[in-house]
C-alpha cells in the first residue's frame, strides 16, 4: 500500500524555522517527483513546491522562494521542507504528495499542521 | 499565473441525481487539468488527471469532460458518501500549479 507520513509540525515563533519531513512507503520513492501543498483553515488548496525524483529540479511557489527550501534522501525515502522566517500567515496544514510526472498529486499524505504565532 | 475559476461554490444535490461541478482556466491549458475530492477531515484524493481519466478505484460516476478553458466534473448519481469539497487543478504552465477555490458538494 502506497503510504505517506508527514511529521515536524507544530508551533513556532514568528521569524522562525521549522523543517517537515515525509516519510513514504508503498512504491519506488526514487522514480517520483514530490510535492508539498498547504491548506490554511478554512481555505483551499494551494501548491508550495515540486522536486524532481532525482531532486535535481526544485520548483517553488514565488512568494515562498528564499524562505523555504525543499529536498530528499532517496535512500530514506524521505522528503523534506525546510521553512525559514516563518509568518503567520504560514499556519497551515502541509500535505505530502507523491507527483505523477511532477504534475499532479496521485498519493497523498494526511498532512502536519504548522502554527505560527507568538 | 493561470487562475482557475469553479462554480458554483455550492452546490446541494438529493442523493441519485446528477450533481454538474464547472472549473475554466483563464487561459488554455489543454486537457493537463485534474479534478480532487476532499471529505471533511480528509485529505484530498485524486479523482481525474488528463481531464477525463479516472485515477485508481474511482467509482464509474464520476466523470471528467472539457479541454482548453472549460472543464465539467459529473456525479451521475450522487451517493452521500459524495459529500466533498472539489478542486480542479492545471497542470499545462507551471509554475506555479494552480487550483480553483474548490466547489462544496451539500447533500439535499
Amino acid at each position: 500500500e502506497v503510504q505517506l507520513l508527514e511529521s515536524g509540525g507544530g508551533l513556532a515563533q514568528p521569524g522562525g524555522s521549522l523543517r517537515l519531513s515525509c516519510e513514504a512507503s508503498g512504491f519506488k520513492f526514487r522514480d517520483f517527483g514530490m510535492s508539498w501543498v498547504r491548506q490554511a483553515p478554512g481555505k483551499g488548496l494551494q501548491w508550495v513546491s515540486t522536486l524532481s525524483s532525482d531532486g535535481s529540479i526544485t520548483y517553488f511557489a514565488e512568494s515562498l522562494r528564499g524562505r523555504f527550501s525543499i529536498s530528499r534522501d532517496n535512500s530514506k525515502n524521505t522528503f523534506y521542507l525546510l521553512m525559514t522566517s516563518l509568518r503567520a500567515e504560514d499556519s497551515a496544514l502541509y500535505y505530502c504528495a507523491k507527483t505523477w510526472g511532477s504534475r499532479y498529486m496521485d498519493v497523498w499524505g494526511k498532512g502536519t499542521t504548522v502554527t505560527v504565532s507568538s | 499565473e493561470i487562475v482557475m475559476t469553479q462554480s458554483p461554490a455550492t452546490l446541494s444535490v438529493s442523493p441519485g441525481e446528477r450533481a454538474t461541478l464547472s472549473c475554466r482556466a483563464s487561459q488554455s491549458v489543454g486537457t493537463n487539468l485534474a479534478w480532487y475530492q476532499q471529505k471533511p477531515g480528509q485529505a484530498p484524493r485524486l479523482l481525474i488527471s488528463g481531464a477525463s481519466t479516472r485515477a485508481t478505484g474511482i467509482p464509474a460516476r464520476f466523470s471528467g469532460s472539457g479541454s482548453g478553458t472549460d472543464f465539467t466534473l459529473t456525479i451521475s448519481s450522487l451517493q452521500s458518501e459524495d459529500l466533498a469539497v472539489y478542486y480542479c487543478q492545471q497542470y499545462n504552465n507551471w509554475p506555479p500549479l494552480t487550483f480553483g477555490e474548490g466547489t462544496k458538494v451539500q447533500i439535499k
